[in-house]
């Protein structure tokens, strides 16, 4: 169990675009989830956390604006990079835990993003 | 700042070897956790240990956490070659702020 989906797993995308990124949890429900970015041979930098239901808290230095993130159901949580440029070309993670913050995270199998 | 820095960045070992890998923060930490990520996937969670625990086994893996020294180690006993991932060490300081703060990871390398 706690199987944490990504989709997609690779995006292409023009510079100037918007993607859509989900994080599903498959086999239970998620009152929290996580994303996190992962540029090459690096560590995972925490972007934001996000309750079902609620807005997101965004870790300082990530733009709201730019990665907008909706966790409007118990299994689905989605970030969206709006207008991505090639700087935000990176590997993006989420996790799901079932209660809270502190409980333990499972995640997902990441997705790269590639911006032209 | 980076909150975790494992040592060595890589390692390459033979299959049956033992791996080391040792990881080092700079704050106070309610828990430490270890990670494996194979290349290009997400990350498998290994084990958790409490700031109040010194030693913790599973299986072929030992982590111990030195509180004083803020750091600690996971052993991996008899490698395989499918052991070759990236390992991260995780800390946490709990309370109503909680998040994981990731190190930059060991490149473990198991040749066959």
């Amino acid at each position: 169990g706690a199987v944490v989906s990504q989709h997609p797993s690779r995006v292409i995308c023009k510079s100037g675009t918007s993607v859509k990124i989900e994080c599903r949890s498959l086999d239970f429900q998620a009152t929290t989830m996580f994303w996190y970015r992962q540029f090459p041979k690096q560590s995972l930098m925490l972007m934001a956390t996000s309750n079902e239901g609620s807005k997101a808290t965004y870790e300082q230095g990530v733009e709201k604006d730019k990665f907008l993130i909706n966790h409007a159901s118990l299994t689905l949580s989605t970030l969206t990079v709006t207008s991505a440029h090639p700087e935000d070309s990176s590997f993006y993670i989420c996790s799901a835990s079932r209660q809270g913050i502190t409980d333990t995270q499972y995640f997902g199998p990441g997705t790269r993003l590639t911006v032209l | 700042s980076q909150q975790g820095e494992e040592d060595p960045q890589a390692l390459s070992i033979q299959e049956g070897e033992n791996a080391t890998m040792n990881c080092s923060y700079k704050t106070s930490i309610n828990n430490l956790q270890w990670y494996r990520q194979n290349s290009g996937r997400g990350l498998v969670h290994l084990i958790l240990i409490r700031s109040n625990e010194r030693e913790k086994h599973s299986g072929r893996l030992r982590v111990t956490l030195d509180t004083s020294k803020k750091s600690s180690s996971l052993l991996i006993t008899a490698s395989r070659a499918a052991d070759t991932a990236s390992y991260f060490c995780a800390t946490d300081a709990g309370g109503s702020n909680y998040k994981l703060t990731f190190g930059k990871g060991t490149l473990l390398t198991v040749n066959p």
